[in-house]
């Protein structure tokens, strides 16, 4: 499997512009979060999934803030209007449920620039 | 709040071993999870569990409310930041520390 796997690797955009990041989680995972680091708060949790019905959006820090997952293989973020200080990393990771608890595998993130 | 706490910061010589803290005030969290975070790259899981563990030079150190990840001969290339996470009984939901942000002195 190729991991997780995000679009875009970067994104720049003016003030006021809507956003939006893409992921492909790991084939068979049932569980997808989306993470937003930054140096301040280091990694966030903003909302995850469980069989593409959300879970927890309680992390999503304005109604700006909105996320989807139409299918098993398939979640967006959106953020509009976007703000500089939505300027950060945004990070999607995918994970099976296990009696152990949940190992989450990370894509390689999206650098969001709002100017 | 459910929070996790690590130093921001901890700086090693080449070849120590390094110690990097955590606790939390995660509910019922029980589940420890140390994961390395180059940037640009994905971050990746080192070690976790519910006891203390061991892979390669990665060592973890488990209390109930607490957790340490021991690094062993460091070495350069191990400068990079490191997540602490948890998650407890029932929950697939991990919650992070901040990070810290190893140094590595030749």
């Amino acid at each position: 499997d190729a991991g997780v796997i995000q679009s875009p690797r970067h994104e720049v955009t003016e003030m006021g512009q809507e956003v939006t990041l893409r992921c492909k989680p790991i084939s068979g995972h049932d569980y997808l979060f989306w993470y937003r680091q930054t140096m301040m708060r280091g990694l966030e949790l903003l909302i995850y999934f469980n069989n593409n019905v959300p879970i927890d959006d309680s992390g999503m820090p304005e109604d700006r803030f909105s996320a989807k997952m139409p299918n098993a293989s398939f979640s967006t973020l959106k953020i509009q209007p976007s703000e500089p200080r939505d300027s950060a990393v945004y990070f999607c990771a995918s994970s099976f449920r296990d009696w152990f608890g949940t190992e989450a595998f990370f894509g390689q993130g999206t650098r969001l620039t709002v100017v | 709040k459910d929070q996790v706490f690590q130093p921001s910061t901890v700086a090693s010589s080449e070849g120590a071993v390094v110690e990097i803290f955590c606790n939390h005030s995660v509910s019922n969290a029980y589940n420890f999870f140390w994961y390395l975070h180059f940037p640009g790259c994905a971050p990746r899981l080192l070690v976790k569990g519910s006891k203390p563990s061991q892979q390669g030079r990665y060592n973890m150190t488990y209390e109930r409310f607490s957790s340490s990840l021991l690094i062993l001969q460091v070495r350069e290339a191990d400068a990079a930041v490191y997540y602490c996470g948890c998650s407890g009984a029932g929950s697939y939901q991990l919650t992070f520390g901040k990070g810290t942000k190893l140094s590595v002195i030749p």
